[in-house]
């Protein structure tokens, strides 16, 4: 069962920020938190992941709080091409064997 | 960077047929392989992981299975399709850094 619980879908208009939740009150220590998005037909992409500290990367960047029981994605200038599923994903990283656990996901639609 | 080819892209089968889909891997080595099913409307399910030629675990009990012949070569196989069969299958890559890297998916019709 995924550990994470996301809105099943948001809405944004094309140039402003949208910001997807994700709360995952019964991490561990060891879990990163990962996000995902699958583009209609596509398979997934990476998009970013942490720890604790936020992250930002070409793509997006990624709060968790303090106690990382929550996180929140955010593309800072959402484009039509960002409208797609988007899953949040709690998973202990060793090395490259990590084994996702995808939940149901956000379908995120932005709008012109 | 990692490539990952799946094929075939999309194909039609009948009830009882057998099943062989195939996945490798470019650009990396010894990598961590997997298998996800898409059902339509629903979310990714994990079917089988490998973390080395001949190494194959099993997510959920199932009609399919899954072999690694070839460090970068990943084939998924039934002996006997059935119609809950029917999805968008992928396979994955999972890189040095922890995350994966997916291909762009073979979907399976069953009729």
């Amino acid at each position: 069962d995924a550990k994470t619980t996301q809105p099943p879908s948001m809405d944004c208009a094309e140039g402003r920020a949208a910001n997807l939740p994700c709360n995952h009150s019964t991490i561990s220590g060891n879990e990163y938190v990962y996000w995902y998005r699958q583009i209609h037909s596509q398979g997934p992409q990476y998009i970013i992941h942490g720890l604790k500290n936020n992250e930002t990367n070409e793509m997006a960047s990624l709060i968790i709080t303090e106690d990382r029981k929550s996180s929140t994605l955010i593309l800072p200038h959402a484009t039509l091409r960002d409208t797609a599923v988007y899953y949040c994903i709690v998973s202990p990283f060793s090395g490259n064997t990590g084994k996702l656990i995808f939940g149901q996901g956000t379908t995120l639609q932005v709008k012109p | 960077s990692q490539t990952i080819h799946q094929w075939p892209a999309t194909l039609v089968q009948p009830v009882g047929s057998p099943l062989s889909l195939e996945c490798t891997v470019e650009g990396t080595s010894n990598p961590n392989l997997y298998w996800y099913r898409q059902a339509a409307g629903r979310g990714l399910q994990l079917l089988f992981y490998s973390v080395g030629i001949g190494q194959i675990s099993s997510e959920v009990p199932q009609n399919l299975s899954a072999s690694r012949p070839q460090d970068r070569q990943f084939i998924l196989s039934s002996k006997k399709l059935l119609l809950s069969d029917s999805g968008f299958y992928l396979c994955a890559s999972g890189r040095s850094t922890g995350e994966l890297f997916f291909g762009e998916g073979s979907r399976l019709t069953v009729l």
